[in-house]
């Protein structure tokens, strides 16, 4: 398996613009995490996923965040409008379930975004 | 409620010292797992090890070691003979089974292997 794969690896783009972020779990794994990375906040979770149902979204910091999981393979974290201080890497992570919960979560590279 | 904390932010060691990594964890799940996860300058988090809480044994794997202890709450990590190649920022996680799955992150250790 390729692992999980993010795209893009980074984007750059204007204050107040649309940002999408997209995901593809490795197959199989019933779980995805959406993870944003700042020096200040360190690793923050936004929202995960069961099955593509959202199950806890309390680390989505407003509503200009939103998420979604049309199917097992593909995930997308959408900003609109997009602020400078949502500049950060944004990771992805997958993992087995739910026979298999609590098993070890293997992230993307990362998609970094830069609002200016 | 879950929390990890790993006191050391920086440390700097001399190429082939020993190095030990601290994690201490709160629960109160009496299933969970914790995870040692390593991010190289490069960015991306690589998965190192997954101990769950029923089974206390240490690890070894090279020159990795892990030291649970659920007495202490603690989950510690050694590179014996470190490297240059160690320099990263080491998270350290829980995930319990009443919590879902989601994973808690430390605030990381950042190490510097100085050659």
């Amino acid at each position: 398996d390729a692992g999980v794969i993010q795209s893009p690896r980074h984007e750059v783009t204007e204050m107040g613009q649309e940002v999408t972020l997209r995901c593809k779990p490795i197959s199989g794994h019933d779980y995805l995490f959406w993870y944003r990375q700042t020096m200040m906040r360190g690793l923050e979770l936004l929202i995960y996923f069961n099955n593509n149902v959202p199950i806890d979204d309390s680390g989505m910091p407003e509503d200009r965040f939103s998420a979604k999981m049309p199917n097992a393979s593909f995930s997308t974290l959408k900003i609109q409008p997009s602020e400078p201080r949502d500049s950060a890497v944004y990771f992805c992570a997958s993992s087995q379930g739910p026979g298999l919960m609590n098993t070890e979560a293997f992230f993307g590279q990362g998609t970094r975004l830069t609002v200016v | 409620a879950q929390k990890v904390t790993q006191a050391q932010t920086e440390i700097s060691v001399v190429e082939k010292e020993d190095v030990t990594l601290d994690c201490v964890y709160e629960t109160r799940d009496t299933t969970y797992y914790l995870f040692w996860y390593k991010q190289p300058p490069s960015g991306e988090l690589v998965f190192l090890i997954r101990r769950n809480s029923f089974d206390e044994q240490n690890e070894i794997s090279g020159r990795y070691s892990w030291n649970f202890q659920k007495s202490t709450s603690s989950f510690n990590f050694t590179i014996t003979a470190s490297q240059v190649v160690d320099s990263a920022v080491y998270f350290c996680a829980l995930s319990g089974a009443n919590t879902g799955n989601q994973f808690y992150f430390g605030t990381g250790t950042s190490l510097t292997v100085i050659p």
